[in-house]
């Protein structure tokens, strides 16, 4: 079975500064992705950022890019820039090429953004 | 238009009675999840169904039984609710569970309390 751990339960940071959430995974498969979803007050969750395994290419949206290293299990979500409105729950997802068994979640890592 | 929409948002109920929450995309995805949200935030999966087959039925109490009666619907029916039920079911839809990887779409959850 695969797990995902995010070792920081919260974190906070000022405005404008830039922040790295830290996830790591366990699996022996070869064929995966990797999520990063935001789940703000308002409970909805909002995907941030997908890396597929097979690129080596570190995914990047906007002020959120992620630092992919696939040898060591490691997938950390940097947010450059940061804004009052991203505030929320972060969670590190993992999914199994073929998708059959649905997303894996770490326990996320609540970010704070002070004014 | 919402994408994934699931009713009620909000449900309080005695112990030991039996409710339903309801859950519709009108994506045309093929794939349709139920996850539980517990108090400490974790999101842990309980069904998949593809095409109306059931793909994951996760370590659930056989209570919760879920119902597709059509691509477009999953529903969620919980029978004599217990105090440890209480938590946010989320519904999420994908497009193609075969090929994998494929980014779900949340709805905005349901909080279910249970006195």
């Amino acid at each position: 079975a695969q797990t995902v751990t995010q070792s920081q339960p919260e974190m906070s940071v000022q405005e404008a500064e830039t922040v790295t959430l830290s996830c790591t995974y366990d699996t022996s498969e070869n064929n995966y992705y990797l999520f990063w979803y935001k789940q703000p007050p308002s409970r909805q969750m909002i995907l941030v950022i997908r890396q597929e395994a097979y690129k080596q290419q570190n995914a990047t949206e906007n002020r959120f890019s992620v630092n992919f290293q696939k040898a060591a299990k490691s997938f950390s979500l940097k947010i450059s820039d940061s804004q009052l409105g991203d505030t929320a729950m972060y969670f590190c997802a993992f999914m199994m090429g073929g998708g059959a068994d649905g997303l894996t979640f770490g326990k996320g890592t609540h970010l704070i953004i002070q004014p | 238009d919402t994408a994934v929409s699931q009713t009620p948002k909000y449900l309080v109920t005695q112990m030991g009675n039996d409710k339903s929450i309801k859950c519709e995309q009108n994506l045309g995805h093929d794939t349709m999840y139920w996850y539980k949200q517990d108090s400490k935030k974790f999101l842990k999966i309980m069904f998949s169904y593809n095409n109306k087959e059931l793909i994951i039925n996760e370590t659930v109490p056989n209570r919760f039984s879920p119902k597709s009666p059509d691509k477009a619907h999953l529903n969620l029916h919980i029978n004599s609710l217990e105090l440890g039920d209480s938590a946010v079911y989320f519904c999420a839809s994908s497009q193609d569970l075969v090929q994998g990887g494929e980014k779900l779409f949340f709805g905005s959850g349901t909080q279910l309390s249970v006195l």
